[in-house]
């Protein structure tokens, strides 16, 4: 069964501290990974796909990384609004998207 | 990215009525739209894939006749809570496939409160 998980389920980060959320997968078949965004109440919000090993991609203070059994997503200064939970999928080949339980991600102003 | 959107984005009803929400494409032509649900602090859990013109797909353990899907047009899908008890309250959400990529593209979703 393909699976996603992703680490810590809560990470409570002083403004400006940089830190790496976790997103380990099974390895076989993977096709893409994403993360998403998701605000309390809200549908999730795109922000990466990454395809191979080595790859990565930017957005403002956030940059995804792709290994050959995991993915990360490192927040560099983070802010208040960086506040969110951060979800990770993998795409197995039919479509369909696996998605991880979760980063609940707090920034303290 | 894409555009989706959904209605209603809540909605709360009695148990026993059925209750119908709409997700549609507002930027590009969707031939294959999906269909979750999330529970409180839990991840998205994959429902349905609904093709434009043919009967849906569903996920194991997800019962077809009580969650009846229909995507008529290439910008509308719907869902369609038929009998909703307590245990169906949820936050369903509806996303699109971004074509010639396999990006998902999500709506706001809709909070479904039965009582």
């Amino acid at each position: 069964e393909d699976q996603v998980t992703q680490s810590p389920e809560a990470l409570r980060l002083q403004e400006g501290e940089s830190s790496s959320l976790n997103c380990s997968y099974t390895v076989s078949g993977l096709r893409g990974l994403f993360w998403y965004r998701q605000d309390p109440g809200k549908g999730p919000e795109f922000l990466f796909t990454l395809y191979s090993a080595g790859e990565e991609k930017e957005k403002e203070r956030l940059k995804a990384t792709l290994t050959k059994k995991e993915s990360f997503l490192h927040i560099t200064a983070p802010k208040p609004e960086d506040s969110a939970t951060y979800l990770c999928a993998g795409n197995f080949g039919n479509e369909k998207l696996t998605f991880g339980t979760g980063t609940r991600l707090t920034i303290i102003p | 990215g894409a555009v989706v959107s959904q209605h209603p984005s809540w909605v709360i009803c009695k148990s026993g009525t059925s209750v119908k929400i709409e997700c549609r494409s507002l930027d590009f032509q969707a031939t294959t739209m999906f269909w979750y649900r999330q529970f409180p602090k839990q991840s998205l859990m994959l429902m349905a894939t609904s093709n434009e013109g043919s009967k849906a797909t569903y996920e194991q353990g997800v019962e077809k006749d009580k969650f009846l899907i229909n995507h008529a047009s290439l910008t509308l899908s719907t869902l369609t809570v038929t009998s909703a008890h307590p245990e169906d309250s949820s936050f369903y959400i509806c996303s699109e496939g971004a074509p010639g990529t396999d990006t998902q593209y999500f709506g706001p979703g809709t909070r479904l409160t039965v009582l």
